[in-house]
């Protein structure tokens, strides 16, 4: 079955870039939307955005100045950048799968997330 | 932007007895294509989350039919018919009309 790998530096410098990305294995990356979330040490849930498999991104809003999102098909991975980031950033970060599926009479699908990763912890600090 | 309002953030239980969280929205989940744009997701303990229900009634690939969700508008609930032991966790409703919004979260836990 399909399986979600995050990896990427566990510490970064204030004022640097996060750079994340979520190796697919198991399955195809194509067909699919691919999303990131993050938790903060003891607190809830953030969805930071998604990405198409041909790249159409989708940001929340409050992070959209700093956040880029990429795909690379040849390896199946998918990836985030987060620029300019401060302590507030200091979060785990899941990987997730939006799987698509029918709404009857439409000819578009609702997706909503099967697949997560562990989660890979990135602390922001000097 | 849509808000969403969790409760209660706390809920001991007993096991075989039911239990019932709440997720209010500023404004209506409802598309325009008759559908409810809502999501619930458990976070069991050392766990990422876990897909339960979509679309507001509709039970993910595998979950036990104890859980299922309901609502309509702004008001949305996620029913466990019978707790388990293996069902405590952080329970999130997210919509997911525009953008995505999590819910604050409601920490289930064992009396």
């Amino acid at each position: 079955q399909v399986q979600l790998q995050e990896s990427g530096p566990g510490l970064v410098t204030p004022s640097e870039t996060l750079s994340l990305t979520c190796t697919v294995s198991g399955g195809s990356i194509s067909g699919y939307y691919w999303s990131w979330v993050r938790q903060p040490p003891g607190k809830g849930l953030e969805w930071i955005g998604y990405i198409h498999y041909t790249g159409i991104t989708r940001y929340t809003p409050s992070l959209q100045s700093r956040l880029t999102m990429s795909v690379d098909r040849s390896n199946n991975q998918f990836s985030l950048r987060l620029s300019s980031v401060t302590a507030a950033d200091t979060a785990v970060y899941y990987c997730a799968r939006l799987l698509h599926t029918a709404i009857p009479g439409q000819s578009y699908n609702y997706h909503y997330m099967d697949v997560w990763g562990k989660g890979t912890t990135v602390s922001v600090s000097s | 932007d849509i808000v969403v309002t969790q409760s209660p953030l706390s809920l001991p239980v007993t096991p075989g007895e039911p239990a019932s969280i709440s997720c209010r929205f500023s404004q209506s989940l409802l598309h325009s294509n008759g559908f409810y744009y809502l999501d619930w997701y458990l976070q069991k303990p050392g766990q990422s989350p876990q897909v339960l229900i979509y679309m507001a009634s509709n039970r993910a690939s595998g979950v036990p039919d104890r859980f299922s969700g309901s609502g309509s508008g702004t008001h949305f609930t996620l029913k466990i018919s019978r707790v388990e032991a293996e069902d405590v966790g952080v329970y999130y409703c997210m919509q997911t009309l525009q953008d995505r919004t999590f819910g604050q979260g409601t920490k289930v836990e064992i009396k």
